[in-house]
């Protein structure tokens, strides 16, 4: 069965800071896989998708980049963080079998 | 443009009352239409899809191009029904598969 994680699963972090919010799936090979924010008030927006390692597409501009070191692993990253990075963060991937986008439990980051 | 649109934030119903959530899409060629779940302290999870032509658990969405439209329905809403709806267009082709959300509509069902 497949299975995606996410960590941490809160982060409060200081204006300025750095971020690394990493995100795993088990149980499939060479999935999509997407970044998604849900910002208070505002519903998902996709923010960066990955078709295969190294890949990436950004879908905003923004202060966020992300990576795919792996095949299965894909990481959300910033070098300072802004009050506006503040949200809840979702990873994805999507099933081919069933074609189905499936979400992991999210990362719920407060910048202060 | 690609665009879901979802004009209500919140929807609060009593039990067994009738149950529609809105959605409006745009897009120019012809998409693939979703509704996503997210129950309290649950992962988002799919609901439905236009192509399945099914309901489950009790919700139906029909899509009707005419209208750019694909509300959600449930005759009798129940109290297990609470939670936040969103949802969601793909576009056929590309390698991306990618889903564009709206809003989300929160769902509350008094008893």
């Amino acid at each position: 069965s497949q299975t995606i994680h996410q960590w941490p699963a809160t982060l409060v972090q200081p204006v300025g800071s750095p971020l690394s919010l990493e995100c795993t799936v088990e149980g499939t090979s060479n999935p999509n896989l997407y970044w998604y924010r849900q910002a208070a008030g505002r519903g998902l927006q996709l923010l960066f998708y990955s078709v295969g390692i190294g890949q990436i597409s950004s879908e905003v501009p923004q202060n966020l980049s992300a990576s795919r070191p792996q095949d299965r692993q894909f990481i959300l990253s910033s070098k300072k963080l802004l009050l506006s990075d503040s949200g809840f963060y979702l990873c994805g991937y999507r099933d081919s079998y069933t074609d189905t986008q499936y979400f992991g439990p999210g990362t719920r980051l407060t910048v202060l | 443009a690609q665009r879901v649109t979802q004009p209500e934030k919140l929807l609060s119903v009593f039990k067994g009352a009738p149950v529609e959530l809105k959605c409006n899409y745009s897009y120019s060629g012809s998409p693939e239409l979703f509704w996503y779940v997210q129950y309290s302290r649950q992962r988002l999870q799919l609901l439905l899809r236009h192509i399945s032509r099914e309901s489950i658990k009790g919700f139906t969405a029909d899509l009707n191009k005419g209208e750019t439209s694909f509300h959600l329905k449930k005759p009798f809403a129940q109290e297990e029904d609470s939670a936040m709806y969103y949802c969601a267009l793909r576009g056929y082709g590309g390698a991306t598969n990618k889903l564009i959300f709206g809003t989300g509509t929160l769902l509350a069902v008094q008893p």
